[in-house]
Parts: structure tokens; sequence; C-alpha cells
């Protein structure tokens, strides 16, 4: 597509929920990122794929969150068991490559709100 | 590891130019990269300094000192549209291209 798309836009989900946040990145970019992002903070880095190599999950804040990335293409982000802390705002990036100097293009994100 | 600091908030006059200011600690060096979010929106790609110096980009301009650890974007004949967060990052000293943010400065414009 033209840009990178997530659905939902908003998900308000009941604490202990599970939920799944969606990532469709522009064609052709191999790297993938997901990032949270809460009011008026900066962006906290999740985790990261590049092409068919091993997934960089360093900023996974638990083993509740794990995404996987299908065929190089889309992505998804689960959140097991929802806590009120993760309401944030999820942002997905792609990248031509793995060189920052083209930057990143962002979705939307998805809000997530846990009640 | 990596750690940026920004000024939290900057607010200036509609004409004017302001400077947002980044200094960072990393392990290696990578370039630094600005990016620009308006209120709900997605943050969209500034520009990048891997070398020393100047890069203009229209109004914008973005400048680095790897010896001062310091970079800086200028943003000259301020539009009201300017108002926004502005993110530094700088790409994590590790494999990869993934890039740590600042925690943003929110930019206000005055008319």
């Amino acid at each position: 597509g033209a840009g990178v798309s997530q659905s939902p836009s908003n998900k308000v989900t009941e604490k202990g929920k599970d939920v799944e946040l969606r990532c469709d990145p522009i064609s052709g970019h191999t790297a993938l990122y997901w990032y949270r992002q809460s009011l008026g903070q900066g962006l906290e880095f999740l985790i990261y794929f590049q092409g068919n190599s091993a997934p960089d999950k360093s900023g996974l804040p638990s083993d509740r969150f794990s995404a996987e990335r299908t065929g190089g293409s889309v992505s998804t982000l689960t959140i097991q068991r929802t806590q009120q802390e993760d309401s944030a705002v999820y942002l997905c990036a792609s990248s031509p490559h793995r060189v920052v100097r083209y930057g990143y293009t962002f979705g939307s994100g998805t809000r997530l709100t846990v009640v | 590891g990596q750690s940026l600091e920004q000024p939290s908030e900057v607010t200036a006059v509609e004409g004017a130019i302001v400077q947002i200011n980044c200094t960072y600690q990393t392990s290696g060096f990578y370039g630094l990269s600005w990016y620009q979010q308006h209120d709900g929106g997605a943050p969209t790609f500034l520009s990048y300094n891997g070398l020393d110096g100047l890069e203009e980009t229209g109004r914008f301009s973005s400048f680095l000192s790897r010896s001062d650890s310091y970079g800086y974007l200028l943003l000259q004949e301020l539009q009201m549209k300017d108002s926004a967060s502005y993110f530094c990052a700088v790409r994590d000293g590790g494999q990869g291209g993934k890039l740590i943010f600042g925690q943003g400065t929110e930019l206000s414009v005055k008319p």
C-alpha cells in the first residue's frame, strides 16, 4: 500500500483480556518496528523485524507481549492478560532496510485503552 | 546504552526562528535523526545527519557535532502548522537499525 496501515485505530479492552494489533507495512520494506507511546511521552522501542533474521525482542516489557511477522509482511503484536499500564498508542513503522538515513514511515497507531 | 536529552517545551512566535537542541550518549554512533509528530498523528521523518555540519531542507535545517555529541533542529519562518512535537533519535549501537528516541520537544507557535 501507499503507507503503513494499522488496525484497529482504537481498542478498548477489559483488564485481563488478550488483544491483537495489526500492522501492514509498505510493500517491499524489509524492516518493521513496533513502538509504544504513552501520553505526552517519547517512543519506547518494543520489537524489530529485519528480513528473515531473528527479531530483536529486547524492548518487550514482559512475557505478556509477543509479536510475529508472517511472510515478511504483515505483523501482529499480541498482548496477553492486559493491564491498565498497557494503555498507550502502539505505533508500527517500516523502512526499506536497516539503514536509518532514509527514515522510518510510521502508521497512525492503535490507541489501546485498558479499563 | 543510549540516552538523549532535549528540552520538553519551546515557545516561539510566527515568523521567528527556533532551535531545538539534542544531546546524546551512545555506545557507537550511527547518525542523528529528527522526526515531527502533530497531536494524535504519526511521527514523520524530517532529517538525518551522519556527518558533522548542517543539512538543509527548505525551512528546516539540522546540525550535528559528533565531537560534542550534540545536534539541533533549526526551524525558520515559523508557521502555526509547525506546532508539534519534535523528536531526536539515534540508532542503537548494537545490531540492526532500530532507533532510540528522545522524550520529545513540544513546540508551540504563537501568532
